[in-house]
Parts: C-alpha cells; sequence; structure tokens
C-alpha cells in the first residue's frame, strides 16, 4: 500500500538546467496537487488537477508546467530551473472536493 | 495576500499540559478546514478536520474549534506528549473557485517538553 509516491527524492541542478518531478498514487483519487514549502512560507500549492483532463494554477505557478499523464500520475517540470526554485516539493492526492489529502515523502531540490 | 495565517511560527509546552494551536482565515467562502502534522523530512500527515456546519470536532487527544463569525479555527491538544513535536499546517478550501483548492498556512513548530 504505497499511497503517494514521488521521485526523485533529492535532486540537484544547475540554473537552467530542465527536469520533471513525478508523482503516482495508488488509491484511485480524483485530485492530485504540488506543493512547495520553503523555510517560513508554509506549504504553498503551484498547481492541481481536480480530475484527469484538467490543470489548474495555484498559488505559485510561474516557471512551472504541470501534465495529468492519466488518473494515477501527476508530473512537474521546471523547463529552465533557477535558483529561486530551491525548495521541498510535495504531491498529494485526494478523492476531491472536501476531503482528506495524501501526501507524498517530498522531493528536495537545489537549483544552484 | 496569505489566506490561510498561521501568526505564532513557534510553541513551547510541557508535557501533559494543553497545546493550543491558531489559525485565521480572510477568505468567507472557505468551508473546509483542515489539521496537519509534519516531521522533518516527511510528508504531512492529516490529524482532523472539520466542516464549516459545524463548530467542534474531537478526535481523540485532538479537538478542532471554528469560529466563523471570527474566520479563526483552532487545534487543542490534550495532553500534549512529546512525540506530538512536530510543525502544525492549518488548511482550507471551499468557494466556487476554491472548491478544489487547498490553501495552507505558515506552520507553528510546537515542542513539547518532557
Amino acid at each position: 500500500n504505497a499511497g503517494v509516491t514521488q521521485t526523485p527524492k533529492f535532486q540537484v541542478l544547475k540554473t537552467g538546467q530542465s527536469m520533471t518531478l513525478q508523482c503516482a498514487q495508488d488509491m484511485n483519487h480524483n485530485s492530485m496537487y504540488w506543493y512547495r514549502q520553503d523555510p517560513g512560507m508554509g506549504l504553498r500549492l503551484i498547481y492541481y488537477s481536480a480530475s484527469e483532463g484538467t490543470t489548474d494554477k495555484g498559488e505559485v505557478p510561474n516557471g512551472y508546467n504541470v501534465s495529468r499523464l492519466n488518473k494515477r500520475e501527476f508530473s512537474l517540470r521546471l523547463e529552465s530551473a533557477a535558483p529561486s526554485q530551491t525548495s521541498v516539493y510535495f504531491c498529494a492526492s485526494c478523492m476531491g472536493q472536501a476531503n482528506v489529502l495524501t501526501f507524498g515523502a517530498g522531493s528536495r531540490l537545489t537549483v544552484l | 495576500d496569505q489566506q490561510v495565517k498561521q501568526n505564532s511560527p513557534s510553541l513551547s509546552v510541557q508535557e501533559g499540559r494543553i497545546s493550543i494551536l491558531n489559525c485565521d482565515y480572510t477568505n468567507s467562502m472557505f468551508d473546509y478546514f483542515l489539521w496537519y502534522k509534519k516531521y522533518p523530512a516527511e510528508g504531512p500527515t492529516f490529524l482532523i478536520s472539520i466542516s464549516s456546519i459545524k463548530d467542534k470536532n474531537e478526535d481523540g487527544r485532538f479537538t478542532v474549534f471554528l469560529n466563523k463569525s471570527a474566520k479563526h479555527l483552532s487545534l487543542h491538544i490534550v495532553p500534549s506528549q512529546p512525540g506530538d513535536s512536530a510543525v502544525y499546517f492549518c488548511a482550507a478550501s471551499g468557494g466556487t473557485s476554491g472548491t478544489y483548492k487547498y490553501i495552507f498556512g505558515t506552520g507553528t513548530r510546537l515542542k513539547v517538553l518532557a
């Protein structure tokens, strides 16, 4: 019973490089989310997908793109990484509105 | 504009006493609220939630209170245990444009002293 699985757990990039964070859930959840956590800033919503086939911007979408590949998978892409994107990224999922979010263990990204 | 605020970055309490964590929100359309606990190097884990049709919800040592007129919720932990030491986040969702958006506060670091 894996829940929400994120890969990779750690990544170091140089400024300008691109990368994709992968997220998969095995709970048959409809909605999926990407958050970033920074000191003093809490968890900020980057993008979310209310259901398969839809994606919407959250609080801090600039510099990111997402793909809801299927019901299980939701990826986050950084096309040209910047030092300001150094953060811990969390993927989460839930059945839908007014439901409990289940989080993955996080992906720590450092951009030099 | 921070829609969900946790104004106390940290809180220390003695083991066995009550811990009270506070959260304020500005969007009156929010109708579902959650509390999460986070240990270092782990993802947040769900603690307790409350719908706006209620003003209190209990689960064991954890109770959440909601004051809609004040746009304020609080989490009470009684009795506090050293294992409760963690960062606590409140979150809110709801409204016609925010039904699927879960907005989190900045967190409060709780330290329970043995």
